[in-house]
């Protein structure tokens, strides 16, 4: 059964850092991993996907990279912004399932 | 990628009572996950909508406390019935984009029981 771990729970910066979000996962058989972003209350927006056979991806300050054989993951954010505070949740899609299974999120705080 | 409508964004209901949640989706889509999201918790996969066919549930999920409704290939519904406080959650309606291009969600459904 796939189990899906986030670390930090909580992180709390000053703005400009360069930050690193953890993603972690039991069963290395995945079709691919998604990060998302959750403002409070709020739907996900989807941030990053990574397919099986990718290494990384990169959206303007968002990195995020895969290593399966490990079962993890990392969000890389770069020069963080007050706007970057929100919850991000990492999924993974394991082979042969249709569902996502969601990591425990972590709360992250950007202070001016 | 596909862009979700999803109804209401927020309702605080009595206890007892029923909600229905709709998602609208603007292309023809096979599958449709409903989740629910505690306070302070992650996502939990409720049930899988299929047209054409009964729902498939999750372990610790049943259809008499939410049945779901999938009319067609672009709506589908989501009723939390008999609400107790308990039920105080975000209700999110996803699809798949593509094979291996993730899932898109809806906007979510902020529901308060009291």
């Amino acid at each position: 059964k796939q189990e899906v771990t986030q670390i930090p729970a909580a992180l709390s910066v000053p703005e400009g850092e360069n930050l690193v979000l953890n993603c972690s996962f039991t069963d290395s058989a995945i079709y691919n991993l998604q990060w998302f972003r959750q403002d409070p209350g709020k739907g996900l927006t989807s941030l990053l996907l990574i397919q099986s056979s990718q290494r990384e991806q990169t959206s303007g300050r968002l990195n995020a990279s895969l290593d399966k054989s490990s079962g993890r993951s990392t969000l890389y954010i770069a020069a963080s912004q007050p706007g970057d505070s929100a919850t991000y949740l990492c999924a993974v899609h394991s082979s042969g399932t249709y569902k996502y299974i969601f990591g425990t999120g972590t709360r992250l705080k950007v202070l001016a | 990628s596909a862009v979700i409508s999803q109804k209401p964004s927020r309702d605080i209901c009595q206890r007892g009572t029923s909600l229905t949640i709709q998602c609208q989706v603007d292309s023809q889509v096979t599958m449709m996950f409903w989740y629910r999201q505690q306070p302070g918790q992650s996502l939990t996969l409720i049930a899988t909508a299929n047209q054409g066919s009964e729902a498939t549930y999750e372990s610790g999920f049943v259809i008499d406390k939410f049945p779901i409704s999938r009319p067609n290939l672009t709506f589908s519904t989501l009723t939390v019935s008999n609400m107790s406080p308990e039920d105080s959650s975000i209700y999110l309606c996803s699809v798949p984009v593509g094979q291996g291009f993730g899932d898109t969600f809806g906007s979510g459904t902020r529901l308060t029981v009291v």
